[in-house]
Order: C-alpha cells, then sequence, then structure tokens
C-alpha cells in the first residue's frame, strides 16, 4: 500500500473546524483515499473515503488535492467526542494487507 | 444488535495457556479479520478470510490459529500465550476484498502475565 503521512497530534477548540491532513505522494490512479477513527476503548469506525472529487457526508468532509498527492479531513464543528485517533489509509482495491497508524491524535479543548 | 461482537473484551491469562477470542458479525459481510494493536496504536493485519477460505496469514507465530466455522465467525486461538503477546486484537469484517468499508469489532484486550 502507498505511504501516508499524518501529523502525530492536533488541538482544537470545541466548536471550531478541524483540518486534518495527509500527505500520500506515492498515491497510484486507482487509490481511494480513506479515513477512520478510533475513539477510546473502541475499535475503528470509518468516516469517509473519496477518489477524486471531494466527499461530504454526515460526519465530515474530504477535501482532495487536485493532483491527489494530499488531503484534508475536515470536521466542520469539533466536538468533544470527536477527540480520537484518526487514521488516513490507502487501501488497494483489498484491504488486506492494511496498517493502521500511528495516526493523528486530535484533541479538543472545551 | 452489534454489527461485529468479539468475546470476551478483556483476557487476563498467565503464560503457557491456550485461549480463544471468538468473533460473530451480523453484516452479511464476505470478508473477516484479525488485526493486532500494539502499544504504538499501529494496527496491524494478522488474517484474512473470504468465504471461510484464508487469504491472508501474515508473518504471525503459528500459536495463533484462525479458524472460521462458517462465514459470519472467526475465532482465533492462541496456543503457549507469551507475555509479548499482550496486546488488543480487532476483529473486523468487509462487504467483500474490493473494499467497501472495515467494520470493527470492540476489540480484546489480551494481558498476559
Amino acid at each position: 500500500d502507498a505511504k501516508t503521512t499524518q501529523p502525530n497530534s492536533m488541538e482544537s477548540n470545541e466548536e471550531e473546524p478541524v483540518h486534518l491532513p495527509c500527505n500520500h505522494s506515492t498515491i497510484s490512479g486507482t487509490d481511494y483515499i480513506h479515513w477512520y477513527r478510533q475513539l477510546p476503548s473502541q475499535g475503528p469506525e470509518y468516516v469517509i473515503h473519496g477518489l477524486t472529487s471531494n466527499v461530504n457526508n454526515r460526519m465530515a468532509s474530504l477535501a482532495i488535492a487536485e493532483d491527489r498527492k494530499s488531503s484534508t479531513l475536515i470536521l466542520h464543528r469539533a466536538t468533544l467526542r470527536d477527540a480520537a485517533v484518526y487514521y488516513c489509509i490507502l487501501p488497494k482495491t483489498s484491504y488486506d494487507k492494511v496498517i493502521f497508524g500511528p495516526g493523528t491524535s486530535l484533541s479538543v479543548i472545551p | 444488535d452489534t454489527a461485529v461482537s468479539q468475546t470476551p473484551k478483556y483476557l487476563v491469562t498467565q503464560m503457557g495457556n491456550d485461549k480463544s477470542i471468538k468473533c460473530e458479525q451480523n453484516l452479511g459481510h464476505d470478508t473477516m479479520y484479525w488485526y493486532k494493536q500494539d502499544s504504538k496504536k499501529f494496527l496491524k493485519i494478522m488474517f484474512s478470510y473470504n468465504n471461510k477460505e484464508l487469504i491472508i496469514n501474515e508473518t504471525v507465530p503459528n500459536r495463533f490459529s484462525p479458524k472460521s466455522p462458517d462465514k459470519a465467525h472467526l475465532n482465533l486461538h492462541i496456543n503457549s500465550l507469551e507475555l509479548g503477546d499482550s496486546a488488543v486484537y480487532f476483529c473486523a469484517s468487509s462487504l467483500d476484498r474490493a473494499g467497501g468499508g472495515y467494520t470493527f469489532g470492540s476489540g480484546t484486550r489480551l494481558t498476559v502475565v
């Protein structure tokens, strides 16, 4: 799988937007960009994924650079419940050998 | 109903013992996985099964043996437990091998003393 690079940690104030970056300069043309998050003492949960166009869902937005070498997960209004480790991964057509980690640990300050 | 459920949630056992962790998914997914999360927060795949067939077996000691009685279940048996086996183990499933998103269980924290 192509390698991804994320900051180890970020902080945000509650109710402010958060932009979580991910670099994936070796991405191939068919790699989807997936984001997961892991809340404390839970398994990772799916957040969003995209290929080329920006994507929105009820949890977040995903902004993908035109050259696809980077992407940004956007949480529009951070809540305390959004404090988690966020993983950016680029699975191939199967998830078989995906490694999650280390991701970005997001802290939300009340 | 929990989509991917694994039991037990916590497991404390002595070195040398044999233990099992069970996993069941009610999503109708074809592919199931076992992941190990180490202290550095990496989740690394151990095994992957597609329709009861082993398709991925990463570099894992042969003391670890997965068993899939049907496509909704993937259990993990560990023989002769060692201190280094202490970790959190996650079961997951996905619709098929073509991707579409993982659904993870809540994890089993194994502590070997």
